[in-house]
């Protein structure tokens, strides 16, 4: 079956810019979960997303929000970008909220200049 | 605050050897917790999910181990083999409302034919 699918794979965009990325989970899942990546701080959560409701929230400014469709499918926009916003962005799929195993899709490569 | 810790954080070996490698966490009331592989550049790739009432998990040549009480878990690797360097993250699920993965930096492996 297929995978989390995520799109874009690479974005370039520019300071104080929006961008929004897109996840589609596996098939019957029904939590989106987003993290971003970097090499200073490493994999860190920003919010999950179940049955269209944000239920979890990382400690991320308000730039960053998303949002979850009825099919399960997710996006994820960022406000106002900042170099500092240059990451891989992660999303995960689960079939129930928290409890079960996540699977990630390939990520959206966000580089700000 | 829960806290997700890897040593090493870089391992060479060469081809053949076992391997371990480690992860420790702060607080031990986990949900699960769940071994992953990341190739550079690339998504993760799920190997190994061990719920709290389990001691261990076994896939092909990987072991996986938890000691909630002591706070650790191992990741054990036999016969290495070039195809499995890369970088294995370790990640604790709390469950409940709390739907989010806590992960470790990782450990990047390094596999000499």
């Amino acid at each position: 079956k297929a995978g989390v699918t995520q799109t874009p794979r690479y974005l370039i965009k520019t300071r104080g810019q929006q961008v929004t990325l897109s996840c589609s989970p596996i098939s019957g899942h029904r939590s989106v979960s987003w993290y971003q990546q970097t090499p200073g701080q490493g994999l860190q959560f920003l919010f999950e997303y179940f049955s269209e409701t944000q239920r979890n929230k990382g400690n991320f400014p308000g730039r960053f929000s998303g949002r979850q469709f009825s099919n399960s499918r997710s996006e994820m926009n960022v406000s106002t970008l900042e170099l500092g916003d240059s990451a891989l962005y992660l999303c995960a799929s689960r079939k129930a909220q928290g409890t079960t195993e996540a699977f990630f899709g390939q990520g959206t490569r966000l580089t700000v200049v | 605050k829960q806290e997700v810790t890897q040593i090493p954080a870089a391992l060479s070996v060469p081809e053949g050897e076992n391997l371990v490698l480690n992860c420790s966490f702060t607080d031990s009331a986990i949900y699960n917790l769940q071994w992953f592989r990341q190739d550079p550049g690339k998504g993760l790739t799920s190997l190994l999910l061990i719920q709290s009432s389990q001691r261990e998990q076994t896939s092909g040549r990987l072991n996986a181990s938890l000691d909630k009480s002591s706070g650790r878990s191992t990741l054990y690797i036999a016969a290495s083999q070039p195809g499995d360097s890369a970088t294995y993250l370790c990640a604790v699920g709390y469950g409940g409302s709390q739907g989010n993965l806590i992960f470790g930096k990782g450990t990047k492996l390094s596999v000499k034919p």
